[in-house]
């Protein structure tokens, strides 16, 4: 099956610096990879996707960024405020509809 | 966010005991899942559904086991609860229109259980 790797595990910026989490996959197969936001005893929710026909997608001060070759993808926030501060999830996905998620980031912006 | 609830949201129970998780739609979204989230394991699959009577096994499934009778209810059996099931549980659900595309997933509220 997918293995899905994420790192870093922890990560701390300064509010308006820029945080950057980074996803490794396995399976060549996967095609879809969802990045969710989770705050502290609440449900992941979506923040963005992309699929394997498109190398970045863009919403606001987020972004996603896939590289198929090296098998793997990317969150990018920029001007990070205090309330982007949660878990950020990865996940990999195949035409199956399994996903395969990473282990989580925990980010804190520093006021 | 999308029409999925979760019962009961805190379960507390002793070990040797049954449970029963339950998740429901309001989306008549084809695929249900089940998830269970550890510190350090992230989210990882215990079943899943593709239709009425259609389920299969994810990657940690021993332990429990699965039914949906009809497409809004998705539930989650602990026959014989052990500690190490204490866990968030948490359902979701995605569409599975024949596209060939894989859909969006969307996640209800989430379960607590703790087995003592």
């Amino acid at each position: 099956g997918e293995n899905v790797e994420q790192h870093p595990s922890t990560l701390s910026v300064q509010e308006g610096d820029s945080a950057v989490i980074k996803c490794t996959y396995s399976d060549s197969a996967s095609n879809y990879f969802p990045w969710y936001k989770q705050e502290l005893g609440k449900r992941p929710q979506l923040i963005i996707d992309i699929r394997s026909n498109v190398g970045e997608k863009k919403d606001q001060r987020i972004a996603v960024t896939l590289n198929k070759t090296a098998k793997h993808f990317s969150l990018h926030i920029t001007e990070t405020q205090p309330e982007d501060s949660a878990v950020y999830f990865c996940a990999a996905s195949n035409t199956g509809n399994q996903f395969y998620f990473g282990t989580g980031t925990s980010l804190t912006v520093i006021p | 966010d999308a029409g999925i609830t979760q019962s009961p949201r805190h379960k507390v129970t002793e070990t040797g005991t049954p449970v029963t998780l339950r998740c429901h739609q309001t989306e008549n979204h084809r695929y249900m899942y089940w998830y269970r989230q550890d510190p350090g394991h992230g989210l990882r699959l215990i079943h899943y559904s593709y239709g009425v009577k259609d389920t299969d096994k994810g990657e940690v499934s021993d332990g429990y086991s699965v039914s949906r009778s009809k497409t809004e209810d998705f539930l989650l059996t602990l026959e014989s609860a052990t500690s190490s099931q204490t866990s968030v549980y948490f359902c979701a659900i995605s569409e599975g229109v024949f596209t060939g595309l894989t859909d969006t997933q969307y996640f209800g509220p989430g379960t607590r259980l703790t087995v003592l």
